[in-house]
């Protein structure tokens, strides 16, 4: 297997607390997806952030990459009880047309 | 339709049984990506379609399994003599994207779960 390493494997925060993920990859990389996945389901894009970015922001979301430590984290803001879902990083590896994921952090908020 | 769709949402197989899964990716997406989630896992790279050509077929665990995307829109992932490890969610994504690299958002359809008896 290729995948990536996500921790914590799993969290559990109370509603209106911050969440933060990490992930670690192992390529060069084109950019960086962050995707939630509630149970049984597709995947929701949530964030992209390019090789040459180091933090980005969306609502509640901040990403930060640290190219040369080969790692990003996902930041959630405020949490709400329909964040609790999986999250997963996925890199586009440089080079080819390929993503790899992490294997992801499961979220739950506590209403 | 507005999104990805996949077809069917559930398939049980016997084991040595061919099935085709089909996906529908969205109307002027140039990029389809064919993904396998075992349980607890994240997605795993399967084959890259850009319009009709197979670009990386890299992912695909053996010789029983194949893709197509013959006018560049729907495209099948066929697994053929399938064997119970094949048991997974199959997703598929659709990119707008054309050009060397298509590493742009995707877009992912429900997926379907086979299991194989």
């Amino acid at each position: 297997s290729q995948q990536g390493e996500e921790d914590p494997q799993a969290l559990s925060i109370q509603e209106g607390e911050n969440a933060t993920m990490n992930c670690s990859y192992k390529t060069s990389i084109n950019n960086l997806q962050w995707y939630r996945q509630n149970s049984g389901r597709g995947l929701v894009h949530l964030i992209l952030i390019r090789s040459n970015e180091r933090e980005k922001h969306s609502g509640r979301l901040r990403v930060t990459l640290d190219t040369s430590k080969k790692s990003s984290s996902l930041l959630i803001t405020a949490s709400r009880a329909a964040d609790t879902a999986s999250y997963f990083c996925a890199t586009g590896v440089s080079g080819t047309y390929k993503y790899i994921f992490g294997t992801g952090t499961r979220l739950k908020v506590l209403a | 339709g507005a999104g990805v769709s996949q077809s069917p949402r559930y398939k049980v197989a016997k084991r040595g049984q061919d099935v085709a899964l089909r996906c529908d990716p969205i109307s002027g997406h140039v990029s389809l990506f064919w993904y396998q989630q075992a349980l607890g896992q994240g997605p795993e790279f399967l084959t890259y379609f850009q319009n009709e050509a197979q670009l990386d077929k890299s992912g695909l665990p053996s010789d029983r399994f194949f893709a197509e995307r013959p006018e560049g829109s729907v495209s099948t992932l066929k697994i053929q003599r399938t064997q119970q490890e094949d048991s997974a969610v199959y997703l598929c994504a659709s990119s707008l994207v054309y050009g060397a690299s298509a590493q742009e958002t995707q877009y992912f359809g429900p997926g379907t779960r086979l299991l194989v008896l």
